[in-house]
């Protein structure tokens, strides 16, 4: 079946533009995870959806980063005004529902912003 | 507060050798998770095994094997007669159970290198 994916794959922003990432978790998935992964370092979470409820928000660093899973499926994660420092790999993932089920990445997207 | 370290950052192997990756971990509860990601150079985490902290007993998929001691507060991930494809960056996570009102996230260590040589 189909798994986690996100698009785009690649982007490139000239710093102070806005972007929008997007993610397809697997259908009927409950749980929807955005996490932040510089070069050489482990995940970083950002954000968790419940359906269309965004639980924690904790992660996200400033209030640049903006997350929305408006129907409970695809989740859009928008940066405004980007930085050089935001150039890193975002990670989606959704987890079926449980506490702790094992979460489903999708490949990523990789940003650079110059 | 949580933390996971793996202490190895870069292993490098030959070919069929045995290769043991650490991870030790740090959480005041007493119900949590544990896990391993395999990170290939595609990029894509592949989730490879999710214990209980409440069952320290070890498992064998295959080639890999984990060994959970309590006691030492570790995971650690063995592969066994390696191959090139093993080549990745593995990660292990911890996570704090609904209950505790977290909210499911995963505290990540900083991931292992593993070149497999052929």
């Amino acid at each position: 079946g189909a798994g986690v994916s996100q698009s785009p794959r690649y982007k490139v922003a000239k710093r102070g533009q806005d972007v929008a990432l997007r993610c397809d978790p697997i259908s009927g998935h409950v749980s929807l995870f955005w996490y932040q992964q510089a070069l050489g370092q482990g995940p970083e979470f950002l954000t968790y959806f419940q359906n269309e409820a965004q639980l924690d928000k904790s992660g996200l660093p400033s209030d640049r980063f903006f997350a929305e899973r408006p129907e409970g499926s695809v989740s859009t994660l928008k940066i405004q005004r980007t930085q050089q420092e935001d150039s890193a790999v975002y990670l989606c993932a959704s987890s079926l529902e449980q506490a702790n089920d094992e979460q489903y990445f999708g490949p990523g997207t990789r940003l650079t912003v110059t | 507060a949580q933390k996971v370290t793996q202490a190895q950052t870069e292993i490098s192997v030959v070919e069929k050798e045995d290769v043991t990756l650490d991870c030790v971990y740090e959480t005041r509860d007493t119900t949590y998770y544990l896990f391993w990601y395999k990170q290939p150079p595609s990029g894509e985490l592949v989730f490879l095994i999710r214990r209980n902290s409440f069952d320290e007993q070890n498992e064998i998929s295959g080639r890999y094997s984990w060994n959970f001691q309590k006691s030492t507060s570790s995971f650690n991930f063995t592969i066994t007669a390696s191959q090139v494809v093993d080549s990745a960056v593995y990660f292990c996570a911890l996570s704090e159970p609904y209950n505790a009102g977290n909210n499911r996230k995963l505290i990540w260590g900083l991931g292992t290198s593993l070149a497999v040589n052929p």
